[in-house]
């Protein structure tokens, strides 16, 4: 019930296309969705969150859908850029902080 | 931005030894984290740390696990006696309120090589 399911595993998209990561979780507890870069070597950051209140925000070219009947959420990253080439986690997170991250997404954006 | 800064950036040690992984949080955030990479894995949640007491603390984090903040600066995970399984990448991380839209900072890591 603590898990959560990211797909795919990993993804190449042409430059100038939409990247989508797909999120699922079991726990309706969860009340926090963000979702983290992670760039080799490095920590994961911050990209964008979304709480079960709305079912989208959007910040930039990324963008975040949630369906909380569904319990699902995706993140949308519009123009995909090389730069944009990465490791991405979908978390989920209650009450206190602990994040729950999913198994991660290699995207890879071709020029 | 402000950072969470981890020391050493890696470390390699042999199995059985004791090791200490070092963080220093964001100034004036209260809420503190460990948590680990495996290679290729997704990232795991070990602990978190609160007015200077353990908060949570995954099945992982057994009794070869202690954290500390010795100094109001630092906060510290040891490993008592290492195993080649605790080979991973160990990320620190802070919070000023996670509860709220406070999000959570994450250092870039100690990556752990057990011998």
């Amino acid at each position: 019930q603590q898990q959560v399911k990211q797909s795919p595993q990993s993804l190449i998209v042409q430059k100038g296309g939409i990247s989508i990561i797909n999120c699922a979780y079991e726990n309706t507890a969860f009340d926090y969705f963000p979702w983290y870069q992670q760039f080799p070597g490095k920590g994961p950051a911050l990209l964008i969150a979304i709480r079960p209140d709305v079912s989208e925000k959007k910040e930039g070219r990324f963008t975040i859908s949630f369906n909380k009947s569904a319990k699902q959420f995706s993140l949308h990253i519009m123009d995909s850029q090389p730069g944009d080439s990465a490791t991405y986690f979908c978390a989920a997170a209650g009450q206190g902080g602990k994040l729950i991250f999913g198994q991660g997404t290699e995207l890879s954006v071709k020029p | 931005e402000p950072e969470v800064t981890q020391t050493p950036s890696h470390q390699v040690t042999q199995m059985g030894q004791e090791v200490i992984l070092r963080c220093v949080p964001i100034s004036n955030h209260l809420y503190f984290y460990w948590y680990r990479q495996i290679l290729g894995q997704k990232v795991e949640f070990l602990v978190s740390f609160y007015n200077n007491e353990i908060s949570e603390k995954s099945e992982i984090f057994d009794d070869q696990f202690s954290v500390e903040r010795p100094d109001g600066s630092n906060f510290t995970l040891k490993i008592r006696s290492t195993k080649l399984e605790d080979s991973a990448m160990y990320f620190c991380a802070s919070s000023a309120d996670p509860g709220g839209d406070e999000k959570l900072f994450f250092g870039s890591g100690t990556q752990l090589s057990v011998l």
